[in-house]
Order: C-alpha cells, then structure tokens, then sequence
C-alpha cells in the first residue's frame, strides 16, 4: 500500500515568510509525528497527534511552530516568520496504535531552504 | 550532553566485513530500542527494534542491549554495497505498550566497498 506522502518535496522560502508543509499518513493511522532533521544530525522530534489532538508538543522550538491536523488524517506544519536556522528536512512518521511494539513508518521528508 | 551518544563515522569497509555500531544513552527510561537505516534523501525506515535488554538477530543483522552499560550495538555480517546507508540508533520511553517520541542518536554514515 501507499507509504507517508509528504508536499512539497523541496521548499524555498526568504527569511521572514510563512511556510506551510503537508503531511499524508498511511491510511488508518491514528498517530502522526513531526520531526527535524538538520544536515549531519539524527531526526529531532517536534510533535506527536494522536487522533486530531497534539499529545506532545514538547519538541516544537518556539512559537513560530504550529502543527494541526483537523480530521485525524492529513496534517500540516506551518512555520511563521522562517529564519535560516529553520533549513532542515522536516520529516513526518504515522503509526497504527494497536499495542504492542508501535512501528513509526517514515516519509521520504520535505526540504526546507530559507534563504 | 546529548540524551542519545552515536559516532558519526563515516566508516568504511570491504564488502563481506563484520561491521559493529554503537549508541551509548543516558535516560534510565528508554524501554525500546531501534536500529533505523536511512538512505541519501530518504526517510528512515526500521531494521530491528529490542525491548529491554538482550539480543535480537534478523538475517544477518543483530542488535544488542546493555542496559546496566546504557549501550547497545548493532552487528551486520557479511556485509553488501547495499548496506552502504546511514545508521541510526533511536530511543524511547514505554508509554503504556507504545514508543511516542523517539530519541535519535547523530546517524553513522556506513560505506560497504566492493
């Protein structure tokens, strides 16, 4: 079946603007994460939905960072006012929640540039 | 000082080597650990995961916890050009049966020569 599917692939934006990247679970999963990969690091995790309600939030850096996911499926991490710092891969995982080992399946990620 | 501890390579071997990856850990809660091999512009995906300590073998892969040492490793035998990825070693605490937030170690760059 179809894996993570995330939009755009590739992104590149000027300091200051607002960015919006999209995240498609496999179908059927109820928990969705966010994570940040900087270049040479391992990924950061920055939030994790169960359902339609952020559980943890506990990695998003500042308050330019807000995450929804209105339905229980499709998912969307905005950025306001991007700064250079925000360049990284910013990766979003799903997981199915039945007990048991809980297997994050991993998107192929979006690449942010800010410029 | 980083929760997760991974050398970042990059280690280079000839195809058909033993290659050994490590991760070293602080957080006496991890209760699961993972092995993720990421490939260039690639999400990761899962090779093994253990619950606690012990040893887990797939093929020809094998991961080892200690938990009393906060170390585990990651053993690949006879090793293919197609195992040349970055490895990366994640954590998590036990949230009732589930894994929530992992915690990743830094990623080790592998190349299997041929």
């Amino acid at each position: 079946g179809a894996g993570v599917s995330q939009t755009p692939s590739n992104k590149v934006t000027e300091k200051g603007k607002y960015v919006e990247l999209r995240c498609d679970p496999i179908s059927g999963h109820t928990a969705l994460y966010w994570y940040r990969q900087s270049l040479g690091q391992g990924p950061e995790f920055l939030i994790y939905f169960q359902g339609t309600g952020a559980a943890d939030d506990s990695g998003l850096p500042n308050d330019r960072f807000f995450a929804v996911r209105p339905e229980g499926s499709v998912s969307t991490l905005k950025i306001q006012r991007t700064e250079r710092g925000d360049s990284a891969v910013y990766l979003c995982a799903s997981s199915l929640r039945t007990g048991g080992f809980d297997e994050q399946f991993f998107g192929p990620g979006t690449r942010l540039t800010v410029l | 000082q980083k929760e997760v501890e991974q050398d970042p390579g990059p280690l280079s071997v000839p195809e058909g080597a033993i290659v050994s990856l490590n991760c070293t850990y602080s957080n006496s809660a991890f209760q699961y650990f993972m092995w993720y091999r990421q490939y260039s512009r690639k999400g990761p995906e899962l090779l093994m995961y253990t619950y606690s300590s012990g040893n887990k073998e797939d093929g020809r892969f094998t991961a080892q916890v200690d938990k009393s040492s906060k170390y585990i490793s990651l053993f690949i035998r006879d090793s293919q050009p197609s195992d040349s990825a970055t490895y990366l070693c994640a954590m998590s605490a036990d949230y009732g049966g589930a894994t929530n937030k992992l915690i990743f170690g830094t990623g080790t760059l592998l190349a299997v020569q041929p």
